[in-house]
Order: structure tokens, then C-alpha cells, then sequence
């Protein structure tokens, strides 16, 4: 398995240009969410999704879209980047059933410069 | 509404030390918790998780975590630092039905000779 991937590892933006982060899983996970880092606040929740077509915004979603058509990809669009969004984006995903099993797998993540 | 707090930003520790990393968290229902240790550069690893059942929870590298509910805590111990902890760790409590997690701001840890 490779587990939680995420593409690309590095990208540097103009402010205003769009892009689409992406992060696939092989794990046949239910539960996939993106979020940022930031020094000093940790990470913070952007958007999750619960399953194919399903998704939801979580602390910070302003500026970002996700969709889910299946289970394997949860890409994450920027709209119109700004330097704010300068940060750290992983994504992570979990299986459902049984609760002992809520491990959540992150990606090794995508630094983020908009300038 | 759920939040986590680890109230040292930066801890020094002598190699061969003892660790403890604080965390204390707010969630009014039964929190699932979790430690994550994250190297310059890297993702986030699993450390250890509690979701109920023992108080006492054994990690990978050595760590452990004691849940405490009376002091809504869950710090992180290692009764020997190695250098290779020097790292970020963060603390986190599951919520919305797990659905997300709610993060700590994080802890540096410093290891000196």
C-alpha cells in the first residue's frame, strides 16, 4: 500500500492563479479531510469529506473547494490563491466500523508559497 | 466546542532525560485522543491513541500517555530522551463523531548533549 500521497511536494503561486492540490489513498478509506499548518496554530481543518460525493467544510474553508467523486481522490482547489494561504496542506484519511480502528493516515504533505 | 491546549511551545531536554509533553482538552463528550509526532520537513506519525478502557496508553519509540478525565488531560511521557525525538509533537482529540480532528498548537522538542 502506499498509504495517503499527495501531489505536488513543493508549488509556488502567483496570487490570484488557481490550482488543484491532489491526494489519493489506497486504503479504501471512508473518511478524507485536508488541512493547513501554520506555525503556531498546528493544523487546522479545511474541508472533510465522508465518503464518495459526500463533503463538508470544516475551521477554514473560505477560498478553497474540494469534491469527492470517488473513493480513492479528494483534491483540494484553490480559487484564486493569496499570499494567506501560504502554508502547509495535508490530507488524511480513516476507515469507518470499528472505533478502536479511527487511526487517521496522513500525506506527507504540500508546501504552499503564494506570492 | 472542542479544543485542545499544549501549553509549552518549546521544551529542552538533556539526552538520557525524562520527557513529560503536556495536553489538556475540552469536549463534553468522551474524547478519543491522540499524540502525533511530526520531523522537520515530514507528515504527521501516530504515536499512541486512547479511546477507552486503560488509562495508561503504550506508544511506538518508548511513549507512553496517561489519560486522566478528573484533570482533562493526556500528557505524553519517555523515561529516556533520545536525540532522534528531537521533533514536533501535537496533541489531539477526536470529535464531530470523529469525523475530524481537532489539533493542539504544538510542541518543539529539543534535545541537547
Amino acid at each position: 500500500n502506499a498509504g495517503v500521497t499527495q501531489t505536488p511536494k513543493f508549488q509556488v503561486l502567483k496570487t490570484g492563479q488557481s490550482m488543484t492540490l491532489q491526494c489519493a489513498q489506497d486504503m479504501n478509506h471512508e473518511y478524507m479531510s485536508w488541512y493547513r499548518q501554520d506555525p503556531g496554530m498546528g493544523l487546522r481543518l479545511i474541508h472533510y469529506s465522508v465518503g464518495a460525493g459526500i463533503t463538508d467544510q470544516g475551521e477554514v474553508p473560505n477560498g478553497y473547494n474540494v469534491s469527492r467523486s470517488t473513493t480513492e481522490d479528494f483534491p483540494l482547489r484553490l480559487l484564486s490563491a493569496a499570499p494567506s494561504q501560504t502554508s502547509v496542506y495535508f490530507c488524511a484519511s480513516r476507515g469507518s466500523g470499528r472505533v478502536s480502528s479511527y487511526e487517521q493516515y496522513f500525506g506527507p504533505g504540500t508546501r504552499l508559497t503564494v506570492t | 466546542a472542542q479544543s485542545v491546549t499544549q501549553p509549552d511551545i518549546h521544551i529542552t531536554v538533556s539526552e538520557g532525560a525524562s520527557l513529560e509533553l503536556r495536553c489538556n482538552y475540552s469536549y463534553g463528550a468522551t474524547p478519543y485522543l491522540f499524540w502525533y509526532v511530526q520531523s522537520p520537513g515530514q507528515g504527521l506519525q501516530l504515536l499512541l491513541k486512547y479511546f477507552s478502557g486503560d488509562t495508561l496508553v503504550q506508544g511506538i519509540k518508548g511513549f507512553e500517555a496517561e489519560f486522566k478525565r478528573s484533570q482533562s488531560s493526556f500528557n505524553l511521557r519517555k523515561p529516556s530522551v533520545h536525540w532522534s525525538d528531537a521533533a514536533e509533537y501535537f496533541c489531539a482529540v477526536g470529535a464531530l463523531g470523529f469525523q475530524k480532528l481537532v489539533f493542539g498548537t504544538g510542541t518543539r522538542l529539543l534535545v541537547s548533549p
